[in-house]
């Protein structure tokens, strides 16, 4: 059975922190996203990444994907109150057709 | 830009009642999902459509039904709804694999 595990699933971090955040999973695959969403809100894309080494940066978050290790990370570096949100990572395990999502992380930044 | 629309954003239903959620979009993609959001399980695939006219079963099915008469429309009905089915709803389109998400709907089911 495909599993994505995301971890932590909630992540309390201080302004000016960095921190990492971990997405596996199960199965092979070489298409992983990255989500955000704010309480309330629907979902937003942040990352595309579609081959092994893919590496993408935005502001204070970059994102890599290992695909022999199934893994892929979301580095927050500096963290500032504004990141505050829910982050899903997602991955394609049939074409397009069939991308299953982790539970989440919820990061919170304190001042 | 309307993007991914759906209706209604809010229902309260009774168990065994029907209904029918909308979503609509203008981007000329080929792809279309449904997915349910409950606390601390991510979203879950209920059915996908990879075209107009077909429509497959995702992860957890049961209970949902879906047509897409056309491109731009996948519609998700639940014939008798059960408290089970108590969520938050998000469609979504895509050409690509990533993802564009409409702003959701929150259905109560008593």
């Amino acid at each position: 059975e495909l599993k994505v595990e995301q971890n932590p699933l909630f992540l309390s971090m201080q302004e000016g922190k960095n921190y990492t955040i971990y997405c596996n999973y199960s199965t092979t695959s070489d298409r992983l996203y990255w989500y955000r969403q704010d309480p309330g809100k629907s979902l937003e894309s942040l990352f595309v990444l579609l081959s092994n080494g893919a590496v993408k940066q935005e502001g204070r978050l970059m994102a890599s994907l290992d695909t022999k290790a199934r893994l892929s990370t979301l580095h927050i570096t500096a963290a500032v109150h504004d990141l505050s949100a829910t982050y899903f990572c997602a991955v394609d395990i049939g074409g397009w057709d069939d991308m299953r999502f982790g539970a989440g992380t919820r990061l919170t930044v304190k001042p | 830009n309307a993007g991914v629309t759906q209706t209604p954003k809010f229902r309260v239903l009774k168990t065994g009642q029907s209904m029918t959620l909308l979503c609509a979009q203008d981007m000329n993609h080929e792809y279309m999902y449904w997915y349910r959001q409950d606390p601390g399980m991510g979203l879950r695939l209920i059915h996908y459509s990879v075209g107009e006219g077909t429509t497959a079963k995702g992860e957890v099915p049961d209970g949902y039904n879906v047509s897409r008469l056309k491109k731009q429309n996948f519609l998700l009905g639940l014939e008798s709804a059960a408290p089970s089915q108590t969520s938050v709803y998000f469609c979504a389109s895509s050409s690509t694999g990533e993802l564009f998400f409409g702003e959701g709907s929150r259905l109560t089911v008593l």
